[in-house]
């Protein structure tokens, strides 16, 4: 079956460092990617998506391209900032699907000053 | 406008005892998901209703997992009787349409079974 895999954190970064969290799917069809991030004590949010090959997803200074030649949608960050601390989720949903997400395992980031 | 509201946001429970879920969703989403996140493990999806109809529940675990959507507002998610492996966060989410970008989560439920 369709699947997601993320890299396992934590990851540590200071402030102002690049940032990838790499993130690679395994599906039947043309599914939609999504990354999803969870800032503390609040619900997921949807950070950014593509939704077919070649697409790039950007927000908030986050960026992700859906490479289908390397089934990947790394997340990348020219320049962290310590609000930018949270849990990072990659998901897929199948072409055609009514929301069912797939989603990877989650990345907690977290930025220090 | 409220968005997607979940409570209880914790519970602790003894192995063996019910806990019942409650999600409301944006006032005007006709879809609505519950999602379960294990031991920090990945999210997996449990079932979706579309109004008061059950369209998937194809995550469902077993049959000690009851949810319902009586007049197709909120919903509530029953584990009863709860098993230590039930722990984790119980997510809910809702739409107004099918598209997944316009998919909107609450902040869960963390649950306990000791």
């Amino acid at each position: 079956g369709d699947s997601v895999t993320q890299m396992e954190g934590p990851v540590t970064l200071s402030e102002e460092a690049f940032l990838t969290i790499n993130c690679t799917y395994t599906a039947t069809g043309y599914p939609s990617l999504f990354w999803y991030v969870q800032y503390p004590g609040e619900g997921l949010q949807l950070l950014l998506k593509a939704t077919k090959a070649d697409d790039k997803g950007s927000n908030k200074g986050f960026e992700a391209t859906y490479r289908k030649e390397t089934t990947s949608f790394h997340l990348e960050k020219g320049s962290v900032q310590v609000s930018d601390s949270a849990v990072y989720f990659c998901a897929l949903s199948e072409s055609g699907g009514y929301n069912k997400l797939i989603f990877g395992a989650g990345t907690r980031l977290a930025v220090h000053p | 406008e409220a968005g997607v509201t979940q409570f209880p946001s914790h519970s602790v429970i003894e192995k063996g005892q019910t806990v019942t879920l409650r999600c409301d969703p944006i006032s005007g989403h006709d879809n609505l998901y519950w999602y379960r996140r294990v031991m920090g493990k990945e999210i997996k999806f449990l079932l979706h209703f579309v109004k008061e109809s059950k369209q998937d529940e194809s995550g469902m675990p077993n049959n000690r997992f009851l949810a319902e959507r009586t007049g197709g507002t909120y919903s509530t998610l029953k584990v009863q009787p709860a098993e230590l492996e039930d722990s984790g966060v119980y997510f809910c989410a809702s739409s107004q349409r099918p598209g997944a970008t316009a998919l909107f989560f609450g902040s869960g439920t963390q649950l306990s079974v000791l």
